[in-house]
């Protein structure tokens, strides 16, 4: 079975930039790259999600590798309130797919 | 504002009651999700909507029932059979039929069975 692997947990300096890494043992070639967060007790917030070719929205930016089992989401000045979980999930835009949400990693932005 | 609204935040009952939690969107999407959630965990779907008057169930439906008669609403009720019904329930909803469609989630209910 494929496998998406995040770190269980990471820290950065408030208004440093925070890379979160997510590597996939398999991925197909139509299976997207999403990234959704959840801050505590709250449902999981929609960010940013990829093919293969990297992504920048107004929260974040994604860099896929050319192989696609990598990929980082890239928040270029974290705040406080980027605290959270950080979800990383395959999926493909098919009717029979759904969107799987592991375990994350939980971000803690330092002041 | 458009968005989708679950209530109450908190919910408590004794073992044995059913309960139904409420979740209502006027984002007017067509497809709407229940998910489970325990401490330290991911989600997981319990049952999930595609069209008004249609759910199929998700990976962990048993003890839970849902209804969706109207586009905007899509109540689950958790069933006095669900064993361990203790949790922070989240309700989502996205625009089509596709599951890996953008979802979008309500602020979620907890429930406690004493």
């Amino acid at each position: 079975d494929a496998k998406t692997t995040q770190p269980t947990s990471m820290d950065c300096a408030e208004g440093r930039a925070a890379n979160l890494p997510c590597n996939h043992s398999t991925i197909s070639g139509n299976e997207y790259v999403y990234w959704y967060r959840q801050i505590h007790s709250q449902g999981p917030q929609y960010i940013i999600h990829g093919l293969k070719n990297n992504e920048t929205n107004e929260m974040a930016s994604l860099i896929i590798t050319e192989d696609r089992k990598s990929s980082t989401l890239i928040l270029p000045h974290a705040t406080l309130r980027d605290t959270a979980v950080y979800y990383c999930i395959r999926g493909k835009k098919s009717s029979g797919d759904k969107l799987t949400f592991g375990t994350g990693t939980r971000l803690a932005v330092r002041p | 504002d458009g968005g989708i609204t679950q209530s109450p935040k908190y919910l408590f009952r004794k073992e044995g009651q059913n309960v139904t939690l409420s979740c209502e969107q006027n984002l007017n999407h067509d497809a709407m999700y229940w998910y489970r959630q325990d401490p330290g965990q991911g989600l997981r779907l319990i049952y999930y909507s595609q069209i008004v008057n249609d759910f199929q169930k998700g990976d962990i439906a048993e003890g839970y029932s849902v209804s969706r008669e109207k586009k905007e609403s899509f109540p689950l009720t958790v069933t006095s059979a669900q064993k361990n019904p203790t949790a922070f329930y989240l309700c989502a909803s996205s625009v089509g039929g596709v599951r890996t469609d953008t979802q979008y989630f309500g602020p979620g209910t907890r429930l406690t069975v004493l």
